[in-house]
């Protein structure tokens, strides 16, 4: 078995702010993703990387940026902190080729001051 | 693009009944069919999946029906326990690739004892 891990738990940073959001996975699978949560809505993908050299926009990805710095991990910064960005998000990571399984890490939430 | 709509929004069961959720998609190119299950403050654990080739599949007390003429597919959850209390989500792959998911809103499932 593997783990995700997402690290802050919780992050609360200021309106304007830029704010980073790092996941780990030890699944040695080559891709991973970057889901937004809100409140009563299903996820909705910001950024996803297929190998470690690769990096794809979601439907959601204005206001972000992301980074796969190795296999392993995969970053996600939240380039300029909207009041209206209170979310959770999720990583994930799955094999590589798609429509496949898809691992979930435990969330980070973000607060917006 | 594809969109997924979850019909319920909240259901509520005795344990030992059935549950059922329902989903609807739009687009016809989408093959690829995940399910899965939130409980409270966690990521998404996968259920189960269905592909395009088959109408039907289950895996202990879960089954999925898939009706690829209607764009409609379900789960059902037989003999249900209080555990099976979580959020589910229903999703689908997108038109425009094997990585991207189509996610519907998600359905509160309250098993009562």
């Amino acid at each position: 078995g593997g783990i995700i891990t997402q690290t802050p738990k919780f992050l609360i940073g200021q309106e304007g702010q830029k704010l980073t959001l790092k996941c780990q996975q030890n699944f040695n699978h080559d891709t991973m993703y970057w889901y937004r949560q809100d409140s009563g809505k299903g996820l909705r993908l910001i950024y996803y990387s297929i190998t470690e050299n690769d990096l794809q926009k979601g439907d959601l990805s204005e206001g972000y940026d992301a980074s796969r710095e190795k296999k392993s991990s995969f970053s996600l910064t939240v380039t300029s902190a909207q009041k209206n960005e209170m979310a959770v998000f999720l990583c994930a990571s799955s094999i590589l080729g798609g429509n496949a399984e898809q691992f979930f890490g435990p969330g980070t939430r973000l607060t917006v001051l | 693009g594809e969109k997924v709509e979850q019909h319920e929004s909240t259901l509520s069961v005795r344990e030992g009944d059935s549950a059922v959720i329902n989903c609807t998609y739009t687009d016809t190119a989408s093959s690829y069919f995940p399910w899965y299950k939130q409980e409270a403050g966690k990521g998404l654990h996968f259920v189960i999946d269905i592909r395009s080739n088959v109408d039907r599949k289950q895996s202990q007390r879960l089954i999925v029906l898939l009706d690829k003429k209607a764009k409609r597919f379900s789960l059902h959850i037989t003999a249900t326990q209080p555990e099976d209390s979580a959020i589910y989500f229903c999703a689908a792959n997108s038109n425009t690739g094997n990585y991207k998911y189509v996610f519907g809103a998600g359905t509160r499932l309250k098993v009562i004892a």
